[in-house]
């Protein structure tokens, strides 16, 4: 069993449509981060939720992480091709900032 | 472009072979982070070094050692190479070595072991 299960998996929707991806876990984290890989290219950081129950907002993109601080949710309105990538969400479980990753969902939005 | 820079940025090589990746953090960044991203594992973690010094160890195999030099350099190295160890690898730096602050990722270096 995974540490942190991302879902779905794969995702293909159509320019304009909105979505939600999740990242969850049995286990309760102090923080979680959200990334972006694009291909050929390293994971970039989008966010980082500390508190139970945050909303962040990122111009289309909207981060929650759940009151129990074990899940979280990447919304996406108005998709773009521009936002096709690999979501990977990430924990520190050591507090040395060694990062955990998630399963990763690949986001595909066709023009 | 995140100031992390790799080289080389593809590697292909022999089953038994050793290689050699570099990475040269971000200006001022002291912590050095290297992952592994292979189709069957994702991204892992493999080890860390703040100042020249080794901080954590991850998911790193006895075939793989790195070090820190002064210059704040890393460079990760493989050996006995498996095919299995084809992946993706990426070294990420950052200015703080806890508290998960932002970690910079650098492009990768490919390896392909035949």
């Amino acid at each position: 069993t995974q540490l942190l299960e991302q879902s779905p998996q794969f995702l293909s929707i159509q320019e304009g449509e909105n979505l939600t991806v999740y990242c969850n876990s049995s286990s309760v984290f102090s923080s979680l981060q959200w990334y972006r890989q694009e291909p050929g290219e390293g994971p970039v950081l989008l966010v980082t939720v500390v508190t139970g129950g945050e909303v962040k907002k990122l111009k289309r993109l909207t981060f929650q992480f759940g009151d129990a601080r074990k899940d979280s949710s990447l919304h996406i309105t108005a998709a773009q091709p521009g936002d096709t990538g690999l979501y990977l969400c990430a924990v520190d479980q050591t507090g040395a900032n060694n990062l955990f990753f998630g399963t990763g969902t690949r986001l595909t939005v066709i023009p | 472009d995140s100031g992390v820079t790799q080289t080389p940025k593809h590697l292909i090589t022999a089953t038994g072979q050793r290689v050699t990746l570099r990475c040269s953090p971000r200006s001022g960044d002291l912590s050095v982070y290297w992952y592994q991203q292979s189709l069957d594992q994702g991204l892992q973690f493999l080890i860390q070094y703040y100042n020249g010094e080794e901080r954590a160890k991850g998911n790193i195999l006895e075939r793989f050692s790195a070090q820190q030099f002064p210059d704040l350099h890393s460079e990760l190295n493989l050996s006995s190479l498996e095919l299995g160890d084809s992946a993706l690898y990426f070294c990420a730096s950052s200015v703080e070595p806890s508290g998960m602050g932002e970690q910079y990722f650098g492009p990768g270096t490919r390896l392909t072991v035949t």
